[in-house]
């Protein structure tokens, strides 16, 4: 059981990014897949999540620039932020909710940096 | 609120131990037995120490336990170990289906 995230690298403030989530071992049919981020030297952060039922959850905290979605084959899923500033610079990591709404499968993170 | 309340740092001797306190209100950690506990080295990405408040996943020490009174929540880390120094955080599911994490925690092994 895995969890890849790619998509991460530099962006300039005001575009918009892509990261994608990759699983291996599972589909996410019985899960609700989340996000999370983690600003340099911060604590963690709460993005949101996707039902199996496409149905979505976000941190009422964000302004409305994210954006979760799953492809067809559920076994990826993926985070866009749009008009992205330096704040959203961050690790990014995916995680699968297991029981009780503990994350008990994370992935490795990426990196996005935003800057001009 | 933002984000649950945890203490920025705590510390001990090896084989001692220490309890990290967690504290949210009645829409989060007091409502709901859905509070989960990670640990988080530097650089590397969280794992799940414990969740549904006192549940420990497969392949986790019995050194961590947790446990809920009210509004706050602990985890208590016995026989403290070199190993254990690390970044700790709580999250309690919220009203209306969001998450919330708690402040982190960093604990020193002395």
């Amino acid at each position: 059981v895995q969890l890849v995230e790619s998509g991460g690298g530099l962006v300039q403030p005001g575009r918009s990014l892509r990261l994608s989530c990759a699983a291996s071992g599972f589909t996410f049919d019985d899960y609700a897949m989340n996000w999370v981020r983690q600003a340099p030297g911060k604590g963690l952060e709460w993005i949101g999540y996707i039902y199996e039922n496409g149905n979505t959850y976000y941190n009422p905290s964000l302004k409305s620039r994210f954006s979760i979605s799953v492809d067809m084959s559920k076994t990826q899923f993926s985070l866009q932020v749009n008009s992205v500033t330096a704040a959203d610079t961050a690790v990014y990591y995916c995680a699968r909710r297991g029981g009780f709404h503990g994350l008990d499968v994370w992935g490795l993170g990426t990196t996005v940096t935003v800057s001009s | 609120q933002s984000a649950l309340t945890q203490p920025a740092s705590v510390s001990g001797a090896p084989g001692q131990s220490i309890t990290i306190s967690c504290t949210g209100t009645n829409s989060d950690v007091g409502g709901y037995n859905y509070v989960s506990w990670y640990q988080q080295h530097p650089g590397k990405a969280p794992k799940l120490l414990i969740y549904g408040v006192s549940n420990r996943p497969s392949g986790i020490s019995n050194r961590f336990s947790g446990s809920k009174s009210g509004n706050t929540a602990s985890l208590t880390i016995s026989g403290l170990q070199a190993e254990d120094e690390a970044d700790y955080y709580c999250s309690s599911y919220r009203s209306f289906n969001t998450l919330l994490f708690g402040t982190g925690t960093a604990v020193t092994v002395l």
